[in-house]
């Protein structure tokens, strides 16, 4: 089994829904994050947890949001999804020494 | 100006080559560097990680951190195939946050 998985791994959504991506992770680690990757532009950080009380803001959290539900558990939400959100979403972990690990990723295509 | 700056490439090689890729970076805060590969549709997977300057070595792969240039690299010996796919370097100070690269892609030809 992955250490980090998400669910789901594809999905086509329409302008204007909600939809929520979700994380869980098996390697203990307190430190969660969400990037999305778009071609040319490399990995942008959207938001970040350093433990379930902590959540902080990335570079790009405008239109995101998220929820810490567990050590383990991760979700990333778009209230009210738009087109140019269109990407490649991953979840990561880290643990003290700071190396990141991700999951196998999340494509999400708003029509 | 990026923190981290990455030729995107593509970088094309023939089969056994030795390839060089390379990244700089401005923030002198910087201690921790790595290098992730990601194949297409896959996560990244860390390849090396290093702290400060010097080299480490994993098989066909050597990290190379130079902080008086602010130049880390990593090289792959007898470069096959398999090793087409792209490859982030990250860093991070003491945030424990990774700032990365954009990514360079590499194809290695039969």
């Amino acid at each position: 089994d992955a250490d980090v998985t998400q669910t789901p791994r594809n999905r086509i959504t329409k302008t204007g829904k909600r939809i929520m991506l979700e994380c869980s992770q098996t390697k203990g680690h307190d430190r969660m994050y969400w990037y999305r990757q778009d071609p040319g532009l490399g990995l942008r950080l959207i938001y970040y947890s350093f433990d379930v009380k902590d959540i902080n803001k990335g570079e790009i959290s405008d239109g995101y949001s998220v929820s810490r539900q567990a050590q383990a558990k991760f979700s990333l939400s778009l209230e009210s999804a738009i087109p140019n959100q269109t990407a490649l979403y991953f979840c990561a972990t880290s643990g003290l020494t700071g190396e990141a690990f991700f999951g196998q990723g999340t494509r999400l295509t708003v029509v | 100006q990026k923190e981290v700056e990455q030729d995107p490439g593509p970088l094309s090689v023939p089969e056994g080559a030795i390839v060089s890729l390379n990244c700089t970076y401005s923030n002198s805060a910087f201690q921790y560097f790595m290098w992730y590969r990601q194949y297409s549709r896959k996560g990244p997977e860390l390849l090396m990680y290093t702290y400060s300057s010097g080299n480490k070595e994993d098989g066909r792969f050597t990290a190379q951190v130079d902080k008086s240039s602010k130049y880390i690299s990593l090289f792959i010996r007898d470069s096959q195939p398999s090793d087409s796919a792209t490859y982030l370097c990250a860093m991070r100070g003491g945030s424990y946050i990774p700032t990365f690269g954009r990514g360079t892609s590499l194809i290695v030809h039969p």
